[in-house]
């Protein structure tokens, strides 16, 4: 059982370029979610799905897209790379829509530096 | 809007100390609270959970009790070791705050031989 994998794990980007991130799961997990992680700080909200179609704002949504065609996939879109989004982006997912305690599986992480 | 709070690290100890990392959480309804961990260079694993008051999580050694009076869920563990050493996250699930996870800031820990 793969659980939540995320491609790249590492990736450098120039000021103005764009990337996607992958994650895909294998869970049937309706809820997912993506989350940055600076140096020395917790983890801050960008963008979840509560299923197939649907997506909403996070904390800091402000410079990504995201979209859940399917299930298993929620990529993560940076348009124009700037040098404040040089973070750790981790996807998660989640079984459960109601709050009684089902955890998040986390991906192991993508480690993106913008110069 | 919900919020949690964890003393900030890093901590280091000396294999076989007791280890307490405290949290404590602002929530709209009642929510279900996690400890996550997080070893160099990997993503969060969950640790353990509580899902209501008074509730006590434990695994490998750590455990937490829901404290609903005073809104904590703190972490101990009696006699750690180097294999401990790893970032810790207070977390909770609030269904009333529309199901999102709210993490704290992490503490890292450090246990030396």
């Amino acid at each position: 059982n793969a659980g939540v994998t995320q491609t790249p794990k590492f990736r450098i980007l120039k000021i103005g370029q764009s990337m996607t991130l992958q994650c895909t799961q294998d869970m049937n997990h309706n809820y997912m979610y993506w989350y940055r992680q600076d140096p020395g700080m917790g983890l801050k909200l960008i963008y979840y799905s509560v299923g197939a179609g649907i997506t909403d704002k996070g904390e800091v949504p402000n410079g990504y897209n995201v979209s859940r065609s399917t299930t298993e996939d929620f990529p993560l879109r940076l348009e124009l790379a700037a040098p404040s989004q040089t973070s750790v982006y981790f996807c998660a997912s989640r079984a459960s829509t109601t709050g009684d305690g089902s955890p998040l599986h986390f991906g192991n992480g993508t480690r993106l530096t913008v110069t | 809007g919900d919020s949690v709070t964890q003393m900030e690290g890093p901590v280091t100890l000396s294999e076989e100390a007791f280890l307490t990392i405290n949290c404590t959480y602002t929530a709209t309804g009642y929510p279900s609270l996690f400890w996550y961990v997080q070893y160099p260079g990997e993503g969060l694993q969950l640790l353990l959970k509580a899902t209501k008051a008074d509730d006590k999580g434990s695994n490998k050694g750590f455990e937490a009790t829901y404290r609903k009076e005073t809104t904590s869920f703190h972490l101990e563990k009696g006699s750690v070791q180097v294999s401990d050493s790893a970032v810790y996250f207070c977390a909770l699930s609030d269904y009333a705050a529309g199901n999102k996870l709210t993490f704290g800031g992490g503490t890292r820990v450090l246990v030396k031989p």
